[in-house]
């Protein structure tokens, strides 16, 4: 089965320090990629894509991804961690031979402390 | 300003109640989604719709229906069927209808709750 994985339920940073959130998919062929953020209680927000090219990766508030084919990972990271990054972080990923529909990581807390 | 609105914020049902969930997006997108979260899950497709007047069911459907009339609004109504239906509930569209590059855009969510 596709699935995507997000081995640490939560990551803890200081502020100031870089900070790196793991995510690793099992799909079959090339597939896009995605991070969103999740607030307490809102509705998720889009941080970055890789569909191909570069595989470092830029988005919004700093963050960036790396595509790393050979270990079928896209982790986020931030060279410089803020306290208002404190959040749910998920990852997603669009296997391009199935219906075209997102498969979910299960989320990791990120808590950035003063 | 565009965007997705779900109302109500805040719902709660009772037992053996359908009640609906709405979602209206101004962002002239042809698809739309429904997802359930769950603490410590990700998000599970409940239906998703990429075109008017046609919609799929996505992994969890059961229990749940919805219509997809206007291009703006995609509302969801959770049955009585739906033996578990307590959990955060988010509308999404996206660009364009296989929804396959373009990013979702999420609205602020519902709160579902079994009395």
């Amino acid at each position: 089965a596709q699935s995507v994985a997000q081995p640490e339920d939560q990551v803890n940073v200081a502020e100031g320090n870089p900070l790196t959130v793991k995510c690793t998919y099992s799909v079959s062929g090339n597939p896009y990629l995605f991070w969103y953020v999740q607030y307490p209680n809102r509705g998720l927000q889009f941080l970055l894509k890789y569909i191909t090219g570069d595989n470092l990766v830029k988005g919004s508030y700093g963050f960036e991804a790396e595509f790393n084919k050979s270990q079928t990972s896209f982790h986020l990271k931030k060279p410089s961690a803020l306290v208002s990054d404190s959040a749910l972080y998920f990852c997603a990923v669009i296997p391009l031979d199935s219906n075209y529909q997102l498969i979910w990581g299960a989320g990791t807390k990120l808590i950035i402390k003063p | 300003d565009g965007g997705i609105t779900q109302s109500p914020k805040y719902l709660f049902r009772k037992e053996g109640q359908n009640v609906t969930l709405s979602c209206e997006q101004n962002l002239n997108h042809d698809a739309m989604y429904w997802y359930r979260q769950d603490p410590g899950q990700g998000l599970r497709l409940i239906y998703y719709s990429q075109i008017v007047n046609d919609f799929q069911k996505g992994d969890i459907a059961e229990g749940y229906s919805v219509s997809r009339e206007k291009k703006e609004s995609f509302p969801l109504t959770v049955t009585s069927a739906q033996k578990n239906p307590t959990a955060f509930y988010l509308c999404a569209s996206t660009r364009d209808p296989l929804g396959t590059y373009n990013e979702q855009f999420f609205g602020p969510g519902t709160r579902l709750t079994v009395l």
